[in-house]
């Protein structure tokens, strides 16, 4: 079975620019979340969909940041402008409903200049 | 306070012998989940065990005992039989069921190296 697919693996872009991270989730999992890494900070959740509807936003720093969830096998993070302290790992991971583990993708490693 | 500590930043251990990562949380909910992850170098997070804070039994998987102690509110992961392959970042993360959220919050990780 395929597991968590995240694109791109790695984005280097200019400061101000608009950034659009993807995730598939594994097929059937109910939930979806988004997890940004730092050295600072270590892992923390930004936001987690349940059945494509956003449950919890609190984590997402700013309004800089969105999310969207339009279908089961699909979701974007964005950030519109991205500010060199966004450079981090930004990971998707997905759950089943009758599961408590969260599958992790590969993770997408931003580098806002 | 931090709801989950791990107090090791770092750990040696030589190649075939055991070794214990540290997990320590924090909550007031009594029912709870408590996981731990496996980043290597690549970068990819690896789920390696989850124990239920109700399960009867301290969770197992192959290399992997936990070693499970409610009244002190730890969760540490053993691995037996340490191999090269085993050196990477672990992390012991927390979900409280309290209000219905599904959020993990992980504590910083331990760098485990493992010497031929």
């Amino acid at each position: 079975d395929a597991g968590v697919i995240q694109s791109p693996r790695h984005e280097v872009t200019e400061m101000g620019q608009e950034v659009t991270l993807r995730c598939k989730p594994i097929s059937g999992h109910d939930y979806l979340f988004w997890y940004r890494q730092t050295m600072m900070r270590g892992l923390e959740l930004l936001i987690y969909f349940n059945n494509n509807v956003p449950i919890d936003d609190s984590g997402m720093p700013e309004d800089r940041f969105s999310a969207k969830m339009p279908n089961a096998s699909f979701s974007t993070l964005k950030i519109q402008p991205s500010e060199p302290r966004d450079s981090a790992v930004y990971f998707c991971a997905s759950r089943s409903r009758g599961q408590e583990t969260q599958y992790f993708g590969p993770g997408t490693r931003l580098l806002v200049l | 306070a931090q709801k989950i500590t791990q107090t090791q930043p770092g750990m040696f251990v030589q190649e075939k012998e055991a070794v214990t990562l540290d997990c320590t949380y924090d909550t007031s909910d009594p029912s709870y989940g408590l996981f731990w992850y496996k980043q290597p170098s690549s970068g990819e997070m690896i789920f390696l065990i989850y124990q239920g804070s109700y399960d009867q039994q301290n969770a197992t998987e192959g290399r992997y005992p936990l070693n499970f102690q409610k009244a002190r509110k730890s969760a540490n992961l053993v691995i037996s039989a340490s191999q090269l392959g085993d050196s990477a970042m672990y992390f012991c993360a927390m979900r409280e069921a309290q209000g219905g959220s599904e959020k993990l919050v992980f504590g910083k990780g331990t760098k485990l190296t493992v010497n031929p």
